[in-house]
């Protein structure tokens, strides 16, 4: 079956450090990917997608995700947390072109530490 | 207003009420659609209108009613409800349904709490 696995459901890392946030997906042929952001109280906003093309997409926020089809990964990374950062982020993947919803990971919090 | 927006943001109401959910979005889009998020687990998608058609519904019990009058405006519509149901319910909507990379633009939910 078609799933999105989101490694870690909670990572806390320090101010000014490296963020890493893992997405796994299982499906043989490439997908359509997605990383929103959640913050308290609030809707999922987008912070990148990867379709077609340059395999290393850059968002909003600093943060940028890299497709590896080998590894059918999407990590999420951005090089110095900051405060504004802690938030929960979900991994979303479309499985196909057509007529089909998205699947989204269980999410993972990420806290950041002065 | 711009974007998607949601009313109620917060409700309470007993196992015996009816009650509904509105969702409005300002972008022109076509596709709207319902998402539950409960604690610890993934967003689970309960319906989706394309053009005022209901394309989906993933077996979300009938006490869920969703109803789609143009395609800007779509409800959620609740009654005898059970705590279980007590969740975030997120509304979204993408420039048209499916189509590989396009992206769906969420409202902020409604917390809802049945007693």
């Amino acid at each position: 079956a078609q799933s999105v696995t989101q490694l870690g459901s909670h990572v806390s890392v320090s101010e000014g450090a490296l963020v890493l946030l893992r997405c796994n997906y299982s499906s043989s042929v490439p997908p359509y990917l997605f990383w929103y952001v959640q913050y308290p109280n609030q809707g999922l906003q987008l912070l990148l997608k990867y379709t077609t093309g340059a395999t290393l997409v850059k968002g909003i926020n600093g943060f940028e995700a890299e497709f590896k089809k080998s590894e059918t990964s999407f990590h999420l990374t951005k090089p110095s947390a900051h405060m504004s950062d802690a938030a929960e982020y979900f991994c979303a993947v479309r499985f196909s072109s057509g007529n089909t919803p998205l699947v989204f990971g269980k999410g993972t919090r990420l806290s950041v530490i002065a | 207003e711009t974007g998607v927006t949601q009313t109620p943001r917060h409700l309470v109401m007993g196992m015996t009420n009816k009650k509904s959910l509105k969702c409005e979005q300002h972008l022109g889009h076509n596709a709207m659609y319902w998402y539950k998020q409960s604690a610890k687990k993934p967003l689970e998608l309960m319906f989706v209108y394309s053009l005022e058609e209901r394309v989906e519904n993933n077996s979300v019990p009938s006490r869920f009613s969703p109803e789609c009058p143009n395609s800007s405006h779509l409800f959620l519509h609740l009654h005898t409800l059970q705590p279980e149901d007590s969740a975030l319910y997120l509304c979204a909507s993408s420039p048209k349904y499916g189509a590989g990379g396009v992206e769906q633009f969420f409202g902020p939910g409604t917390r809802l709490t049945v007693l």
